[in-house]
């Protein structure tokens, strides 16, 4: 299995730039998420899909970010207009069963600097 | 609010040494907790879980230690090698009435392991 693959790895824009970060879940898994990593933040969960559906998109930061998962083998983060404090590394997670109480698998991240 | 702190950033054992991370969490309602790896440069990897019914789980070479009373959890790590060199992250869910089992991430903890 090639594990929950992300991309780009990483992308360089400047300010007021579309950004948009791909993902592609592990075959089978009913869960996906998006998370953002910085220094002083930690981990945040942005949102998360069971079976395609987004379940809480509480995490997301402003109206800047959509999420979306037109079928079980893809989703996309997009951040219209991009700002310099956007830039983190963002991460997609899947798991298998539906809702979060099960382990999550990460993928590599993509490293975002927005200029 | 709820939310799950670790006691120490930094952490530098020698090789061969045990290792102990520390992870207080302020949620009493929490009943799933998970530690997770995160190498440089790539995405947090699970290590092992611990649900609130028990006190104490083992995997390989790792242990986790779960003190419900004092609402903290531990993670003990046998004849610490190099490639365990990395940040921890511990998180925590529930599954309480109406919460959707969202993983709450602590800060993370970095092992440093001297050769």
């Amino acid at each position: 299995d090639a594990g929950v693959i992300q991309s780009p790895r990483h992308e360089v824009t400047e300010m007021g730039q579309e950004v948009t970060l791909r993902c592609k879940p592990i075959s089978g898994h009913n869960s996906l998420f998006w998370y953002r990593q910085t220094m002083m933040r930690g981990l945040e969960l942005l949102i998360y899909f069971n079976n395609n559906v987004p379940i809480d998109d509480s995490g997301m930061p402003e109206d800047r970010f959509s999420a979306k998962m037109p079928n079980a083998s893809f989703s996309t983060l997009k951040i219209q207009p991009s700002e310099p404090r956007d830039s983190a590394v963002y991460f997609c997670a899947s798991s298998p069963r539906a809702g979060t109480r099960d382990t999550q698998y990460f993928g590599p991240g993509t490293r975002l600097t927005v200029l | 609010g709820e939310s799950v702190g670790l006691h120490l950033p930094t952490l530098s054992v020698q090789e061969g040494d045990n290792s102990i991370i520390n992870c207080a969490y302020s949620n009493s309602a929490s009943d799933y907790f998970i530690w997770y790896k995160q190498e440089s440069g790539k995405g947090p990897q699970f290590i092992i879980d611990i649900r609130s019914n028990m006190d104490k789980r083992q995997g390989q070479r790792v242990t986790v230690l779960l003190n419900k009373t004092v609402k903290h959890l531990s993670l003990q790590i046998a004849a610490t090698q190099p490639g365990d060199s990395a940040v921890y992250f511990c998180a925590e869910t529930s599954m309480a009435s109406g919460n959707t089992g969202k993983l709450i991430f602590g800060q993370g903890t970095t092992l440093q392991v001297k050769p």
